[in-house]
């Protein structure tokens, strides 16, 4: 039984390019949620999805970033014309239904924008 | 407030020693916790939890503690070895919302 896929797992962009990062949760679990983790620091919450919703994007910033989940596939995070500020590691985790438990963190995807 | 860029906080302790690593959380409602390990280049990976009715829960030599009074979490970590090295999380949780993350402390370990 995989864990949580991501990839690709270090991804260089120059500035005004777009970022995809993809993310597959594990079998059975149809909720995922995106972490964003500067070096030195916490991870901090961007996104949570269902198949094909989204349950709350209270810390996505209001432009140049999307995600979504769709019915098949996996979970993609996008980041439209990147700066350097954008740089940082990505973590997705995911959670089977149901009350809160731990989630499962897959490896993250490292950006970095030159 | 947050600081930005501030360095973690790091517990250095001798191999065999037990470890003692604290969290402060913010939100009384919150009715889950978590502590994650995460090592170099790796992603956060899941130690212990415990629920809001629990002062206590001890799994394969670590021990969590709960003061809801004080709002307080602990990790105890006995005997410890190279392989605790890691970043280690506190994380707090309530209803379904997402887990809130601490800041982390590092902790190390001498041999």
């Amino acid at each position: 039984n995989a864990g949580v896929m991501q990839n690709p797992r270090h991804l260089v962009r120059r500035r005004g390019q777009e970022a995809r990062l993809r993310c597959s949760p594990m079998k059975g679990h149809s909720h995922v949620y995106w972490y964003r983790q500067l070096p030195e620091e916490g991870l901090k919450f961007m996104v949570y999805l269902q198949k094909e919703n989204i349950i709350d994007e209270s810390g996505m910033p209001k432009e140049r970033f999307s995600a979504e989940f769709p019915k098949e596939g996996p979970s993609i995070l996008r980041i439209q014309q990147v700066v350097r500020g954008d740089s940082a590691a990505y973590f997705c985790a995911s959670q089977t239904a149901g009350p809160n438990y731990g989630y499962t963190f897959g490896s993250g995807t490292r950006l970095t924008v030159v | 407030g947050e600081s930005v860029g501030l360095h973690l906080p790091t517990l250095s302790v001798q191999e065999g020693d037990n470890s003692i690593i604290n969290c402060a959380y913010s939100n009384s409602a919150s009715d889950y916790f978590i502590w994650y390990k995460q090592e170099s280049g790796k992603g956060p990976q899941f130690i212990i939890d415990i629920r809001s009715n629990m002062d206590k829960r001890q799994g394969q030599r670590v021990t969590v503690l709960l003061n809801k009074t004080v709002k307080h979490l602990s990790l105890q970590i006995a005997a410890t070895q190279p392989g605790d090295s890691a970043v280690y999380f506190c994380a707090e949780g309530f209803g379904n919302t997402p887990l809130v993350f601490g800041k982390g402390t590092r902790l190390s370990v001498i041999a």
